[in-house]
């Protein structure tokens, strides 16, 4: 089956210690990406991920950092988190970052609570 | 910048009632328009689509048509299902920016009744 996965789906950590959201797609896609969902905001992109190595800034860039080794994972790390990073994060892909007629897929969301 | 607009909600409706939910976007050049849902404790899935002027997009008995003229993609059923109850979301992905984002409105939480 097609699908985005991510892990963990719920996390509640406290304020400076280190994690590691993780994001797989198994449909081969180039393009990945980020998102945090926010009350009133809608979704808002952290980072994005073109291919392999290749990653840039999205909206809401600070406190987060992306690695892309690999074409099928692009994890999310806080490196060190506060309580303002408290969210619900969709991890999403698409098969080409250069055509914006593409879908994008999203994973199920990870709820993190920071303390 | 690119921004989407949607009505706030929540709507709350009957059962077989007709459901238009409002979206208003501005972007440069022409944008690809989306709808998807969000489904209580799930994330989000795409509804329905349209890239260019005047295309319709449609999936279970969804509908919505790219107005270029005044720049609205709004979301109308005919008779929505209990089964219909979610947050809907429209969104606008560019076509002339590297990034590829999604812009997102801010929700329409969507509530049928019995």
């Amino acid at each position: 089956e097609a699908q985005v996965t991510q892990n963990p789906r719920y996390l509640i950590t406290v304020t400076g210690k280190k994690l590691t959201v993780t994001c797989s797609q198994n449909m081969n896609h180039e393009y990945m990406s980020w998102y945090r969902q926010d009350p009133g905001l809608g979704l808002r992109q952290i980072y994005y991920s073109m291919n392999v190595e290749v990653t840039d800034k999205g909206d809401v860039p600070e406190g987060y950092k992306v690695s892309r080794k690999e074409k099928r994972n692009f994890p999310l790390i806080l490196e060190s988190p506060s309580p303002n990073q408290t969210s619900l994060y969709f991890c999403a892909s698409s098969l080409k970052g250069g055509s914006g007629t593409d879908t994008q897929y999203f994973g199920p969301g990870t709820r993190l609570t920071v303390l | 910048g690119d921004s989407v607009t949607q009505m706030e909600g929540p709507v709350t409706l009957s059962e077989e009632a007709f459901l238009t939910i409002n979206c208003t976007y501005t972007a440069t050049g022409y944008p690809s328009l989306f709808w998807y849902v969000q489904y209580p404790g799930e994330g989000l899935q795409l509804l329905l689509k349209a890239t260019k002027a005047d295309d319709k997009g449609s999936n279970k008995g969804f509908e919505a048509t790219y107005r270029k003229e005044t720049t609205s993609f709004h979301l109308e059923k005919g008779s929505v299902q209990v089964s219909d109850s979610a947050v809907y979301f429209c969104a606008l992905r560019a076509m002339d920016t590297g990034r590829r984002a999604l812009t997102f409105g801010s929700g329409t939480r969507l509530q049928v009744q019995p």
